[in-house]
């Protein structure tokens, strides 16, 4: 079985571009969340979707933006890249809905601003 | 304001020997606690997870416990080796969805 697959896993960008990471949760799985990771702030959520809603949403600027597609597959969008967005940004898929289950992560996607 | 901290930061301990990691958290309304891995440079795999209702779980050499009221949990690493060397992250659910609230972390190292 398949685990989450997150793509690109390296990106680099420059300050002002926009970004789009990909994240194609575990087979069955309808949650799909995000988390950011610096090494000053640690792991932070960003947000959660369950069958294609927002469900809950992290203390983030409006810059950062998610979707979710009828298949369950993400996608979470950064505008307007500052230099403090460089992180590994993780994704995570459950297959619990209607309380909190055990999640899996995907590798990251790595974002380097420049 | 709903925290997770983690203490140690970081510990090195020669390999064989039995440890201890430590998570506690602010508010005891939790939905569960789950505690991860992560390589240098990886994503979080996923070790256990304790159900509010639970005290503990076990899985091959490791043992983590539960106790909301005092808002603590603990991660027991049984004979450790050079491979459980990594960063371990306890994490708490607070509501009915997935929104983790992580602890910053302790990485440990275990020297053959």
């Amino acid at each position: 079985k398949a685990g989450v697959t997150q793509t690109p896993r390296y990106l680099i960008k420059t300050r002002g571009q926009q970004v789009t990471l990909s994240c194609s949760p575990i087979s069955g799985h309808r949650s799909v969340s995000w988390y950011q990771q610096t090494p000053g702030q640690g792991l932070q959520f960003l947000f959660e979707y369950f069958s294609e809603t927002q469900r809950n949403k992290g203390n983030f600027p409006g810059r950062f933006s998610g979707r979710q597609f009828s298949n369950s597959r993400s996608e979470m969008n950064v505008s307007t890249l500052e230099l403090g967005d460089s992180a590994l940004y993780l994704c995570a898929s459950s297959l619990a809905e209607g309380v909190p289950g055990e999640l899996f992560f995907g590798e990251g996607s790595r974002l380097t601003v420049l | 304001k709903q925290e997770v901290t983690q203490i140690p930061a970081a510990l090195s301990v020669p390999e064989g020997e039995n440890l201890v990691l430590n998570c506690s958290f602010t508010d005891s309304a939790i939905y569960n606690l789950q505690w991860f891995r992560q390589d240098p440079g990886k994503g979080l795999t996923s070790l256990l997870l304790i159900q509010s209702s639970q005290r503990e779980q076990t899985s091959g050499r490791l043992n983590a416990s539960l106790d909301k009221s005092s808002g603590r949990s603990t991660l027991y690493i049984a004979a450790s080796q050079p491979g459980d060397s990594a960063t371990y992250l306890c994490a708490v659910s607070y509501n009915a969805g997935n929104m983790l609230t992580f602890g910053g972390g302790t990485r440990l190292m275990v020297k053959p």
